[in-house]
């Protein structure tokens, strides 16, 4: 298996320019969930799918925030308009009831 | 609301030998999932273990094993024959089985810093 994969690995972009990050979970899995990492905060769960539903999203920072996931093969996590503190990596990991596997994560820069 | 403290920060071992990260958690469930996952420079999270708070036996993993105290809900990383590929930032982790709301986050500890040295 590939594991979780997320596009792109790396993402430069300017204030207020539209940002999506892309995620294929583990094939099988039926949970997803959107992580944020920084130096300040650590790990940080932004939203939680099951069976493609949306469950948790109360850790989203604010509207301009948004995530989907169409069917069990993708999610997408959308920042719009972007701003720099927005900067840090962002993970996708997928599991099933014993463990969650992460992605590669998507270091994402603002500036 | 349970939470995960990692009290070391920064941990250093000698190559080939032994070193022990700990993790205290606190929760007032009987049943959850414990796990250490390891970050090396590249980011990727990597689990390395994981053990199932009904299990009385500490899970092993070949140079990596945990000693879980239930009644003292600690949680603490063994890893033995240190390499220099082991030096990462270490994260404890916490998973309920509750269902509704976040079941099945991970609320992660602050993480420890272990340095390899040569």
């Amino acid at each position: 298996d590939a594991g979780v994969i997320q596009s792109p690995r790396h993402e430069v972009t300017e204030m207020g320019q539209e940002v999506t990050l892309r995620c294929k979970p583990i094939s099988g899995h039926n949970s997803l969930f959107w992580y944020r990492q920084t130096m300040m905060r650590g790990l940080e769960l932004l939203i939680y799918f099951n069976n493609n539903v949306p469950i948790d999203d109360s850790g989203m920072p604010e509207d301009r925030f948004s995530a989907k996931m169409p069917n069990a093969s993708f999610s997408t996590l959308k920042i719009q308009p972007s701003e720099p503190r927005d900067s840090a990596v962002y993970f996708c990991a997928s599991g099933g009831n014993r463990a969650k596997y992460f992605g590669p994560g998507t270091r994402l820069l603002v500036l | 609301a349970q939470t995960v403290t990692q009290s070391q920060p920064e941990m250093s071992v000698q190559e080939a030998e032994t070193v022990t990260l700990s993790c205290t958690y606190d929760t007032s469930e009987s049943d959850y999932y414990l796990f250490w996952y390891k970050q090396p420079p590249s980011r990727q999270m990597i689990l390395v273990i994981r053990q199932e708070a009904y299990k009385q036996q500490n899970a092993t993993e070949n140079r990596f094993s945990v000693n879980f105290q239930k009644a003292a809900k600690s949680f603490s990383l063994k890893i033995s024959d240190s390499q220099l590929g082991d030096a990462a930032m270490y994260f404890c982790a916490y998973r309920s089985l509750n269902y509704g709301g976040s079941q099945g986050n991970l609320i992660f500890g602050k993480g420890t810093k272990l340095s390899v040295k040569p």
